[in-house]
């Protein structure tokens, strides 16, 4: 019974070429997020939606844009990825000022 | 502008009571305290947050000094798979952010 679901697992693509990563929950929180996190660091946010509303984190690359087209789905979509965007991307779920609950993360690879 | 500060790594034995300190001596009166750990290669799992009271819950308890200017995170009995990174994180009432500090590396040994 995951609560929020990512896919895929692990990706891999090219330098360049555009990637989109999905998040879906089952909880119907109204709040989803979107974090990255390289290796040997702590997550840190991009951003996040409140139902339809978009909110970016100020020091969020404009490589890095999101989609939400309902309550239960959310997608990261990585236009042109550089070296530097191998990261584990990690999605959450909660209400403004509730817990906020992870998936599992999508590892993304760059070659 | 980091608000908490944790040890870096700590070991303790399985078992024991593991307890993780946290220093967040800026916290203002609307600020909780969360806690949160990540196995490796997982997403974080929320573990327990309080506000000034102390709590508890199936997996932890947390101690909050009176001053609010510290906390604890006590595992009672540590097992090998709570072997992970513990974040302590300090969170506005209402406020939409989780920000991350660096964390406690926990190994817990046989």
């Amino acid at each position: 019974d995951a609560m929020v679901i990512q896919n895929p697992r692990y990706q891999v693509t090219q330098f360049g070429k555009p990637v989109t990563l999905s998040c879906s929950q089952t909880l119907n929180h109204n709040v989803m997020y979107w974090y990255q996190q390289k290796s040997s660091q702590a997550p840190k946010l991009l951003f996040h939606y409140y139902d339809k509303d978009f909110n970016n984190e100020a020091d969020t690359p404009d490589n890095f844009q999101s989609r939400r087209p309902n309550t239960s789905f959310c997608f990261l979509d990585i236009r042109s990825p550089g070296l530097g965007d191998a990261a584990m991307y990690l999605c959450a779920v909660g209400g403004r000022g509730e817990t906020q609950y992870f998936g599992p993360g999508t590892r993304l690879l760059v070659l | 502008d980091a608000k908490t500060t944790q040890p870096t790594s700590m070991d303790c034995a399985e078992g024991r009571a593991a307890n993780l300190p946290c220093n967040h001596s800026t916290i203002s009166g609307n600020e909780y305290v969360y806690w949160y750990r990540q196995i490796h290669s997982q997403g974080p799992q929320y573990i327990i947050h309080g506000l000034k009271n102390n709590e508890t819950n199936e997996m932890a308890s947390l101690i909050i000094t009176e001053d609010r200017k510290s906390s604890t995170l006590i595992l009672p009995h540590a097992t090998l798979r709570d072997t992970a990174v513990y974040y302590c994180i300090v969170r506005v009432r209402n406020d939409y952010k989780l920000s991350f500090g660096a964390g406690t590396t926990v190994t817990v040994r046989a």
